[in-house]
């Protein structure tokens, strides 16, 4: 079964306006982590955002906010007030520390494309 | 800037070869990853070393290997190579202290073409 499902391959969204990028996770273990990364098309993978499983607060870092909904097991992103430079590939990930890997697991994307 | 540096940035190379790409992590970071990203089967991960040891395996072929050295920097190692090779590989570094988040901090990656 898929760890983390991303089922956008592709959003648009107008300049201005906001947009949620849908993220779910399966898991049995009780502690665990979800982020979010941003791929621009020349290829770095930049860290966004964490959420982590015992947060009980939806956690934010400037434009970008998670959508944390533990019992449905979705993590989602929003981005507010878009900007041409967030036109980018996103990725959701997820780690879980309890089976002792603290690698990361991605989904498969989602490519946001920004419109003026 | 992540910190993280990768070497080479681009490498074109032939099937059957071996190539070695090398990783230099963020400052105070033990912990190395290794990821492949092609375009059918998006971010793999493939291997994981802690202070010089490895500490888990993900899809890594046969053919590949890798290692971290005593002053931290990894390479990674990929031989006798196919066209299915062709992808951009990362490596990622991390704090991996108690109470620390664990995100990863990537390099810019390695883009191979295999030939």
């Amino acid at each position: 079964a898929q760890k983390i499902t991303q089922t956008q391959p592709g959003m648009f969204v107008q300049e201005k306006e906001a947009v949620t990028l849908d993220c779910t996770y399966d898991t049995s273990d009780p502690s665990y982590g979800l982020f979010w990364y941003k791929q621009p098309s020349s290829g770095e993978m930049i860290f966004l955002i964490y959420q982590g499983s015992y947060d009980q607060q939806n956690a934010t870092e400037g434009r970008y906010s998670l959508n944390f909904q533990k019992a449905r097991k979705s993590a989602n992103l929003v981005i507010s007030a878009s900007q041409l430079g967030d036109s980018a590939m996103y990725f959701c990930a997820m780690r879980e520390p309890e089976t002792g890997a603290n690698n990361l697991f991605f989904g498969t994307g989602t490519r946001l494309t920004v419109i003026p | 800037d992540s910190g993280v540096t990768q070497t080479p940035k681009h490498l074109i190379t032939a099937t059957g070869q071996r190539v070695t790409l090398r990783c230099s992590p963020r400052s105070g970071d033990l912990s190395v990853y290794w990821y492949q990203q092609s375009l059918d089967q998006g971010l793999q991960f493939l291997i994981h070393y802690y202070n010089g040891e490895e500490r888990a395996k993900g899809n890594i072929l046969e053919r590949f290997s890798a290692q971290q050295f005593p002053d931290l920097h990894s390479e990674l190692n990929l031989s006798s190579l196919e066209l299915g090779d062709s992808a951009l590989y990362f490596c990622a570094s991390s704090v991996e202290s108690a109470g620390h988040t664990g995100e990863l901090f990537f390099g810019e990656g390695s883009r191979l073409t295999v030939l």
